[in-house]
């Protein structure tokens, strides 16, 4: 079965302090990664799709890079703004589905 | 402009009652989802159409029964209420289901069973 573990939980930063997010991900054939954003009360907003090992991408101050065993998710000098619950997910070959992992809340402090 | 709606947003309600909850998108998007997430945060899908046709119809209690009228349209009707059907349930939609297609998701409806 397809297993995807999100580290830390929380993450609390000093804004301008950069720090990385991972994703460590179990799945027979991966089809996609997905990164996801999530602010309370409100659905989760897509940010990247990563499709093989190597690959990054990149959105404003946030980085997302791919190894065969897991993703991170970097933020460059974080804002306020950023902060927020980050959600991975993956689809494998076999599969429609994605399976998400639980997520990283970051908070921002000005 | 809201892509991906749903309503209500909150639904309160008493164990044994009939609830329905409604999405809409109009992203022109021919594949629709239901996913819960539970107090840890985890989204698990339940259901998914495509150009109205069952594809997905993960392990839930026959209690859930979607319905999807046409490609912008997929509600959620739930039977015979229980506690632990409190959660909040997302709509979400994409273009097609490969991996090149993210989905958009509704704000969510956050249901409580008393």
């Amino acid at each position: 079965e397809d297993q995807v573990t999100q580290s830390p939980e929380a993450l609390r930063l000093q804004e301008g302090e950069s720090s990385s997010l991972n994703c460590s991900y179990t799945v027979s054939g991966l089809r996609g990664l997905f990164w996801y954003r999530q602010d309370p009360g409100k659905g989760p907003e897509f940010l990247f799709t990563l499709y093989s090992a190597g690959e990054e991408k990149e959105k404003e101050r946030l980085k997302a890079t791919l190894t065969k065993k897991e993703s991170f998710l970097h933020i460059t000098a974080p804002k306020p703004e950023d902060s927020a619950t980050y959600l991975c997910a993956v689809q494998p070959y076999n599969d429609y589905k994605l399976s998400f992992g639980a997520g990283t809340t970051v908070t921002v402090r000005a | 402009d809201t892509a991906v709606s749903q309503t209500p947003k909150y639904l309160v309600t008493q164990m044994g009652n009939d609830k329905s909850i409604k999405c809409e998108q109009n992203l022109g998007h021919d594949t629709m989802y239901w996913y819960k997430q539970d107090s840890k945060k985890f989204l698990k899908i339940m259901f998914s159409y495509n150009n109205k046709e069952l594809i997905i119809n993960e392990t839930v209690p026959n209690r859930f029964s979607p319905k999807s009228p046409d490609k912008a349209h997929l509600n959620l009707h739930i039977n015979s209420l229980e506690l632990g059907d409190s959660a909040v349930y997302f709509c979400a939609s994409s273009q097609g289901i490969q991996a090149n297609s993210p989905l958009h998701f509704g704000n969510g409806t956050r249901l409580t069973v008393t």
